[in-house]
């Protein structure tokens, strides 16, 4: 079965560039869409965007401005971009499949979370 | 603010059955079928438990459901037990620009 394994810098200072990667083993299928949500510390889950194996995204349009996502398909891994982060971009960040599994637009699976904190 | 509304809170005891709510709006739930409901264990990944309103992953314990009437949908767990306390959201597709939306999540205590 697909799983997700998610990596990237946990401290990054204001104003800088978030990076982080996913990428994907026990198969290729990664359902519909690898989408980004994200989660504040003490706070809910936020949609960040997702994109397709075919390099087609959608971003959440309060952070579209900000957000890249790319595809490298030759290594299965997936990419988040977050430009000019601020405090309030400080949250545990988390890749899902969309369908892998329930064919159906669910995250299905997760990878293991990554917390990123912004400060100087 | 989310998109989908969510009690903060419920509560019960071993045994009992409890129910979630998430209320949406005509551009979500309105329109789809595609809720799906995730629970949230301390420092770990959510993990999905109902998608397309009913339909339980495999491997997700009997115990949970969901449904779904007009703009609002439903999570019930029955026979509470001490591992269900963690936190629950519901998602659904969204026909607005953000695609996807969540509800602000939901702490079940087991007293």
């Amino acid at each position: 079965q697909v799983q997700l394994q998610q990596w990237g810098a946990g401290l990054v200072k204001p104003s800088e560039t978030l990076s982080l990667t996913c990428a994907v083993s026990g198969g290729s299928f990664i359902g519909y869409y690898l989408t980004w949500i994200r989660q504040p510390p003490g706070r809910g889950l936020e949609w960040i965007g997702e994109i397709g194996q075919s390099g087609n995204a959608n971003y959440n349009p309060s952070l579209k401005s900000r957000v890249t996502m790319s595809v490298d398909k030759s290594k299965n891994q997936y990419s988040l971009n977050l430009t000019s982060v601020t405090a309030a971009d400080t949250a545990l960040y988390f890749c899902a499949s969309v369908g892998a599994i329930t064919l159906t637009p669910a995250f299905d699976i997760w990878g293991q979370g990554t917390l990123v904190a912004v400060s100087s | 603010q989310s998109a989908l509304t969510q009690p903060a809170s419920v509560s019960g005891s071993p045994g009992q059955s409890i129910t979630i709510s998430c209320t949406g709006a005509s551009s979500d739930l309105g329109v789809y079928d595609y809720v799906s409901w995730y629970q949230q264990h301390p420092g770990k990944a959510p993990k999905l438990l109902i998608y397309d309103v009913t339909k339980r992953l495999s491997g997700v314990s009997n115990r949970f459901s969901g449904s779904k009437s007009g703009y609002t949908a439903s999570l019930t767990i029955s026979g509470l037990q001490a591992e269900d306390e963690a936190d629950y959201y519901c998602s659904s597709y969204s026909t607005s620009t953000t695609l996807r939306v969540f509800g602000g999540g939901t702490k079940l205590t087991v007293l």
